[in-house]
């Protein structure tokens, strides 16, 4: 079946540097992937929606600054937290799916801003 | 926006036991997804509900998309240990596979030997 695969699954960095996640659909093309960050015990929340050669679309309130999105090509992309602080510590997830199928959801990235 | 009010919030059960969790919404979807979470890891799909009024089964679990379009439920027979962890419900408004979801606030399972 198709898998997406999320890198790193955990990273810990220091406040105000800069963290790359990655998400790749292995074995299919991906015009749409999904940015979801979820905290402890709570639901996944959209943050943003990542379209190949084009601009993502984010949700309200959520900093595009902030979170930096690119999708370059059918099966990558890529979440940057810029100037990391503590609050953004959390558990970020993506989805990507193909055409006619629910997405799959890569194991997700948990981050700790120290 | 729309909202997803996902109930129970917990349930600890004994292994045998069937359970049962549902989903309502403010607002209309054309798609109801039930997913599983372990700590630590992505949801994984569990069951796709297309119509209103489909009744859908997958092994010991069966979900309904409710007439309404605003409801949905998840029942799970004869719990067992592995069942343990978050359950999700999940709304799509649009009418592609690739639209947007809303996420309910989850359920957590506990299941005692």
């Amino acid at each position: 079946g198709a898998v997406v695969s999320q890198h790193p699954s955990r990273v810990i960095c220091k406040s105000g540097t800069s963290v790359k996640i990655e998400c790749r659909s292995l074995d299919f093309q991906a015009t749409t992937m999904f940015w979801y960050r979820q905290f402890p015990k709570q639901s996944l929340m959209l943050m943003a929606t990542s379209n190949e050669g084009s601009k993502a679309t984010y949700e309200q309130g959520v900093e595009k600054d902030k979170f930096l999105i690119n999708h370059a090509s059918l099966t990558l992309s890529t979440l940057t937290v810029t100037s990391a602080h503590p609050e953004d510590s959390s558990f970020y997830i993506c989805s990507a799916s193909e055409i006619g199928t629910e997405a799959f959801f890569g194991q997700g990235t948990r981050l700790t801003v120290v | 926006g729309q909202q997803l009010n996902q109930s129970p919030q917990s349930m600890f059960i004994q292994e045998g036991e069937d359970v049962s969790m549902n989903c309502t919404s403010s607002s209309i979807f054309n798609t109801w997804l039930w997913y599983k979470q372990d700590p630590g890891e992505g949801p994984v799909l569990l069951i796709a509900l297309y119509k209103a009024g489909e009744l859908t089964s997958n092994g010991r679990l069966t979900a309904q998309f409710g007439i309404t379009r605003k409801d949905s439920f998840l029942n799970i027979s004869a719990s067992i240990p592995s069942d343990v962890g978050i359950y999700f419900c999940a709304g799509r408004a649009g009418g592609t596979s690739y639209g947007k979801l809303t996420f309910g606030q989850g359920t957590i399972l506990t299941v005692h030997p």
